[in-house]
C-alpha cells in the first residue's frame, strides 16, 4: 500500500534562512507527488507537483522540490524563508490506477522566527 | 472564481443530533472527496465520488454518509454524531485522471470545524 512519511512534525527556522522539509514515500510504481500548504484557517493549496520528466520541480511562492527515486524522497526546499511561509505543509502521493487515491503525510508545521 | 465552498465553517452540536455539511464546486469536476484532519494523523479520506450517483468508502467511513445527486454538490451527513467525530473536515474536487495527463491536483474548500459534545 502506498504511504507517505513526513518525519518532522515541527520545524522552526529564522526568517531569511533556507528550508528543507522532508518527505519519503512508499509506492510500487512511478508516483505522482504533491506538496500542499495549509495556512491557518484555510484549506490546502497546491505548491507544486511531480509526474514525470525533470526531477527538480518549481512551484509557487519560491518553493521547489526534488524527486529522488533512489531515496524514495520528494523534499521541499526554499532558499530564503519569509515570515508568511509559516504554515503546515503536506506531502502527498497519488495512485496512478484505480480511483487514483491520494495519500497524505501527517504534515510538518513550520514556524518562522524573526 | 473557481472554488470549492463548504458550509458551515464552524459547527458545534450535541451527540446524536443529525447534521449535514455541504460542499459545492463550480469547476465541473467529476471527482469529489471528503477528508478529516486530526492532529498527528494528517488527512484521512472519508468518502469519495467519481461521478454523479457513484460514491465509495475511503479509509474512515464509519459514522458518515454522502450523496452525489448532482455533479456540483457532495454533502457529508452525520446521522448520529459522536464526540470522536470532532475534527476539521475538508471537501476537495478534481478532474479525473483520464481527462488530462495526471495534471489535476485536488482543489480544497476552506474546511469545516466540527465539535460534538
Amino acid at each position: 500500500a502506498q504511504s507517505v512519511t513526513q518525519p518532522d512534525i515541527h520545524i522552526t527556522v529564522s526568517e531569511g534562512a533556507s528550508l528543507e522539509l522532508r518527505c519519503n514515500y512508499s509506492y510500487g510504481a512511478t508516483p505522482y507527488l504533491f506538496w500542499y500548504v495549509q495556512s491557518p484557517g484555510q484549506g490546502l493549496q497546491l505548491l507544486l507537483k511531480y509526474f514525470s520528466g525533470d526531477t527538480l520541480v518549481q512551484g509557487i511562492k519560491g518553493f521547489e522540490a526534488e524527486f529522488k527515486r533512489s531515496q524514495s524522497s520528494f523534499n521541499l526546499r526554499k532558499p530564503s524563508v519569509h515570515w508568511s511561509d509559516a504554515a503546515e505543509y503536506f506531502c502527498a502521493v497519488r495512485h496512478s490506477g484505480g480511483y487514483q487515491k491520494v495519500t497524505f503525510g501527517i504534515g510538518t508545521k513550520l514556524q518562522v522566527i524573526p | 472564481e473557481a472554488q470549492v465552498t463548504q458550509n458551515p465553517r464552524y459547527l458545534i452540536t450535541v451527540t446524536g443530533k443529525k447534521l449535514t455539511v455541504t460542499c459545492s464546486q463550480n469547476m465541473n469536476h467529476e471527482y469529489m472527496s471528503w477528508y478529516r484532519q486530526d492532529p498527528g494523523l494528517g488527512l484521512r479520506q472519508i468518502y469519495y465520488s467519481m461521478n454523479v450517483e457513484v460514491t465509495d468508502k475511503g479509509d474512515v467511513p464509519e459514522g458518515y454518509k454522502v450523496s452525489r445527486k448532482e455533479k456540483r454538490n457532495f454533502p457529508l451527513i452525520l446521522e448520529s454524531p459522536s464526540p470522536n467525530q470532532t475534527s476539521l473536515y475538508f471537501c476537495a474536487s478534481r478532474t479525473p485522471l483520464k481527462d488530462r495527463a495526471a495534471n489535476s491536483p485536488l482543489h480544497f474548500g476552506n474546511g469545516t470545524r466540527l465539535t460534538v459534545t
